[in-house]
């Protein structure tokens, strides 16, 4: 099956600095490819999505990159604020409507301020 | 966007009780659900994949009988922890495909914390 590995586990950096996370999956018919953001005790929050048909999406300061050759996929936060602290997960799927995305294990990001 | 609810957001119960948790998809259908366990600091480990009007799928490592999954509507689906004990404390949290052709969005429900004492 797919696995998905994430780095770095914690990201620490100063208010309006960038910062970047890194995903690597193994199934290479994987097509979709969603970063979401998740403060403690809520639900995943989808933050920014790629499908493998195209290289780069950028939504205002999120941007998302993908090298399908090399199996890798990032998502970058400029000017990072104090409320972009939180714990951010990278995930994959091969969408069919019936199967289950296949999460990284989790970046915590906190933001000084 | 499409919105699944679920409910409890909080429960509470003794070892050796049963736990039921529901997970409704409010303004669309859903034919698959899936039931994800999240223990703290760690990521969403999928469970099992719920099917309307089949069985459930359960990934590998789950005991299918300690977790009763049954999906018996399109917008329904519930997840039952049998005999709990306080290892299966934890955060579970379902999720839905959207019906979009055009999106490949999953859309997640609030979560229920089980704690079991």
């Amino acid at each position: 099956g797919e696995n998905v590995e994430q780095h770095p586990s914690t990201l620490s950096v100063q208010e309006g600095d960038s910062a970047v996370i890194k995903c690597t999956y193994s199934d290479s018919a994987s097509n979709y490819f969603p970063w979401y953001k998740q403060e403690l005790g809520k639900r995943p929050q989808l933050i920014i999505d790629i499908r493998s048909n195209v290289g780069e999406k950028k939504d205002q300061r999120i941007a998302v990159t993908l090298n399908k050759t090399a199996k890798h996929f990032s998502l970058h936060i400029t000017e990072t604020q104090p409320e972009d602290s939180a714990v951010y997960f990278c995930a994959s799927l091969l969408y069919t409507g019936r199967r289950a995305l296949t999460f990284g294990s989790g970046t915590r990001l906190q933001v000084q301020p | 966007g499409a919105v699944v609810s679920q409910h409890p957001s909080r429960v509470i119960c003794k070892s050796g009780t049963s736990v039921k948790i529901e997970c409704r998809s409010l303004d669309f259908q859903a034919t698959t659900m899936f039931w994800y366990r999240q223990f703290p600091k760690k990521s969403l480990m999928l469970m099992a994949t719920s099917n309307e009007g089949s069985k459930a799928t359960y990934e590998q490592g789950v005991e299918k009988d300690k977790f009763l999954i049954n999906h018996a509507s399109l917008t329904l689906s519930t997840l039952t922890v049998t005999s709990a004990h306080p290892e299966d404390s934890s955060f579970y949290i379902c999720s839905a495909p959207g019906t979009s052709g055009s999106s490949y969005e999953q859309y997640f429900g609030p979560g229920t914390r089980l704690t079991v004492t």
